[in-house]
């Protein structure tokens, strides 16, 4: 199976400064074929689901604004929030798309320092 | 509106059975690939399973694989999930949600859950 790390655990950061997420797969997820990373980002609120901001690595979901970006390619990828806004208090799960079974993150939960 | 319903989740003992469904609504439910993803209290989403929209291809995580059944009704636009042999560490809350029809397992839309609990 694919691992999924993400670094760090927890995250305290002020309003309006920038919020910085990694996640590291124990093997590639770069399909060369298309030259896409199959790797999300989801934002999960307390007693809420699981929701998709990112995919393919980069891509923002339509709705998602545009403080939320993902970058990064194989093995090593980062979500940033270029301007912490108070609803953007959450625990943030990278998931590798690549293969079944398609692991996650252990999450980093961002609050307000 | 896509809208995903589950229910079915209760409080069973050990090695007991349990059978999830996931109501679908607001979206053409046969051209969608489906997942179950779980989430025990305080842990890390952990994905479950999966079958393509026709059910031609089902997948398992290691630890349900021949306890657990994923199948769908496309005439009547649910998902299920049948649990056997259920053991404590199956406690969870279990969420439905729609998979692209890509990979399957970029998860746009998800149900609220349905929480499981195994317990004697």
């Amino acid at each position: 199976d694919i691992v999924m790390t993400q670094s760090p655990d927890s995250l305290a950061v002020s309003l309006g400064e920038r919020a910085t997420i990694n996640c590291k797969s124990s093997q590639s997820v770069l399909y060369t074929s298309n030259n896409r990373n199959y790797l999300a980002w989801y934002q999960q609120k307390p007693g809420q689901p699981p929701k998709l901001l990112i995919s393919w690595a980069s891509t923002r979901e339509s709705g998602v604004p545009d403080r939320f970006s993902g970058s990064g390619s194989g093995t090593d990828f980062t979500l940033t929030i270029s301007s912490l806004q108070a609803e953007d208090v959450a625990v943030y799960y990278c998931q590798q798309c690549y293969v079944a079974p398609a692991t996650f993150g252990q999450g980093t939960n961002v609050e307000i320092k | 509106e896509v809208q995903l319903v589950e229910s079915g989740g209760s409080l069973v003992q050990p090695g007991g059975s349990l059978r999830l469904s996931c109501a679908a609504s607001g979206f053409t439910f046969s051209r969608f690939n489906m997942n179950w993803v779980r989430q025990a209290p305080g842990k890390r989403l952990e994905w479950v399973s999966y079958i393509s929209s026709r059910s031609s291809t089902i997948e398992y995580a290691d630890s349900v694989k021949g306890r657990f059944t994923i199948s769908r009704d496309n005439a009547e636009d649910s998902l299920y999930l049948q649990m056997n042999s259920l053991r404590a560490e199956d406690t969870a809350v279990y969420y439905c949600a729609t998979g692209d029809d890509t990979t399957g397992f970029y998860l746009a839309h998800w149900g609220r859950g349905t929480l499981v609990t195994v317990s004697s």
